[in-house]
């Protein structure tokens, strides 16, 4: 079934370890998304890339790092978790064209950082 | 900067209507998006307003006016599967910028 998948389900982290949160789409979008959702705010975009090589900033960028070294994965790194990283982290990714080009999302990553 | 207001919370009973407004005021707009959101799980898409009007989609129904900032998503005929968060986000070259969610509760 196509889709996008993100790894873990769920994690429990200490503060100042590093994280790299998975997610992989097979729907061949160029697009895709990282966002984080905390209770009362919504959903934030962290980081999204275009298309395959290129990466960019969103609204909360900080103490966040992306990759795209190919069209269907796009990782999430956390250098150093601090426990304002707390977080729902969902990935999303959508078609750049003609259309409505609506955002499909992962099931997400509960993230806990202690 | 980016503002998307909407109610925090609606209750309504199985088989009414309820309306969920959400203003905005963002620094541009390619359009807006519904998407609902059950608890524990992913956002899923409802519906698209690009142009003023609204959009019908059977039980569901979204309106748009640009020049007002204004968009309203309306859930007819409720049932208690329609329980969830409603989220509304605007379109800004691909990226959305979303509202903080309206929690529906459906009452038998």
């Amino acid at each position: 079934i196509a889709g996008i998948t993100q790894a873990p389900t769920s994690q429990i982290l200490a503060a100042g370890r590093r994280m790299t949160l998975r997610c992989t789409q097979d729907m061949r979008h160029n697009a895709m998304y990282w966002y984080r959702q905390d209770l009362g705010l919504g959903l934030r975009l962290i980081h999204y890339s275009n298309t395959a090589g290129t990466t960019g900033k969103g609204e909360v960028p900080d103490g966040y790092s992306v990759s795209r070294a190919n069209t269907d994965d796009f990782p999430l790194t956390l250098a150093s978790a601090v426990p304002s990283q707390t977080s729902v982290y969902f990935c999303a990714s959508s078609e750049r064209g003609e259309g409505i080009n609506e955002q499909f999302f992962g099931p997400g990553t509960r993230l806990t950082v202690l | 900067g980016q503002n998307i207001d909407q109610p925090t919370e609606m209750t309504a009973t199985e088989g009414a209507i309820v309306q969920i407004n959400c203003t905005y005021q963002t620094s541009g707009f390619n359009g807006l998006f519904w998407y609902q959101q059950h608890a524990g799980e992913a956002p899923t898409f409802l519906s698209y307003n690009v142009l003023d009007g609204l959009e019908e989609k059977g039980r569901f129904s979204s309106f748009l006016s640009r020049s007002k900032g204004y968009s309203y998503l309306l859930l007819k005929e409720l049932q208690m599967k329609d329980s969830a968060s409603y989220l509304c986000a605007v379109n800004n070259d691909y990226k959305l910028s979303f509202g903080a969610g309206t929690t529906v509760t459906v009452r038998a």
